[in-house]
């Protein structure tokens, strides 16, 4: 059975750091891609980084592009997230997802399909 | 960045009922569009990728349809275990920057 464990979050105050950890099990993690979601408290959903199945190729969303780092370590089967300069609508559930890709070899680049299965996730608060 | 319009942002609906939930792209996005459900206090569940295909182990009465700018998501006859909020997701973007959610559909009975 595949399981994602996030740990990591917590409360942080503005312009503070957090790392987040998603443990997986129950697969071959170093073939997947990964990705991280959150969800504001009461909102929907926003994709917000996601990486290859080597850790060679990241890419973000705009929001959080140049303050947040995403990284694996295959050996451990772990996925991280690195927050930095971190701001009240940061605020969320972060969840790390098992992600199907597929690699487009005209526009070399990987399309990111969909996000299969999710973690608990674990809660991240900015606030002073 | 390729926006998603999920309609309506909430229905109520009884037992045995036929459900429907449209998702509009800004954009044509061919057929990349996947539907989830997501239970109170729970992580997304993937039910329905390229915009047509059921995930393994998801009951038959969930279905999509759809192609290009507007989809559609079908629940045949609503159960109880069916509440939830559904979201449509795209995938059209390369690379994958702008990944997008619709903004979901609370369903309640």
């Amino acid at each position: 059975e595949v399981q994602l464990l996030e740990s990591g979050g917590g409360l942080v105050q503005p312009g503070g750091s957090l790392r987040l950890s998603c443990a997986a099990s129950g697969f071959t993690f170093s073939t997947y891609a990964m990705s991280w979601v959150r969800q504001a408290p009461g909102k929907g959903l926003e994709w917000v980084s996601g990486i290859s199945s080597s850790g060679g190729t990241t890419y973000y969303a705009d929001s959080v592009k140049g303050r947040f780092t995403m990284s694996r370590d295959n050996s451990k089967k772990t996925l991280y997230l690195q927050m930095n300069s971190l701001r009240a609508e940061d605020t969320a559930i972060y969840y790390c997802a098992k992600t199907a890709v597929h690699y487009d070899s005209v526009w070399g680049s990987y399309r990111f399909k969909w996000f299969d299965p999710w973690g608990q996730g674990t809660l991240v608060t900015v606030s002073s | 960045d390729i926006q998603m319009t999920q309609s309506p942002s909430s229905l109520s609906a009884s037992v045995g009922d036929r459900v429907t939930i449209t998702c509009q792209a800004s954009q044509d996005i061919n057929y990349y569009l996947n539907w989830y459900q997501q239970k109170p206090g729970k992580a997304p569940k993937l039910l329905i990728f390229d915009a047509s295909n059921l995930e393994t182990g998801v009951p038959s009465r969930f279905s999509g349809s759809g192609s290009g700018t507007d989809f559609t998501f079908t629940i045949s006859s609503l159960q109880p275990e069916d509440i939830a909020t559904y979201y449509c997701q795209q995938y059209n973007n390369l690379p994958p920057g702008g990944l997008t959610f619709g903004g979901g559909t609370k369903v309640e009975i």
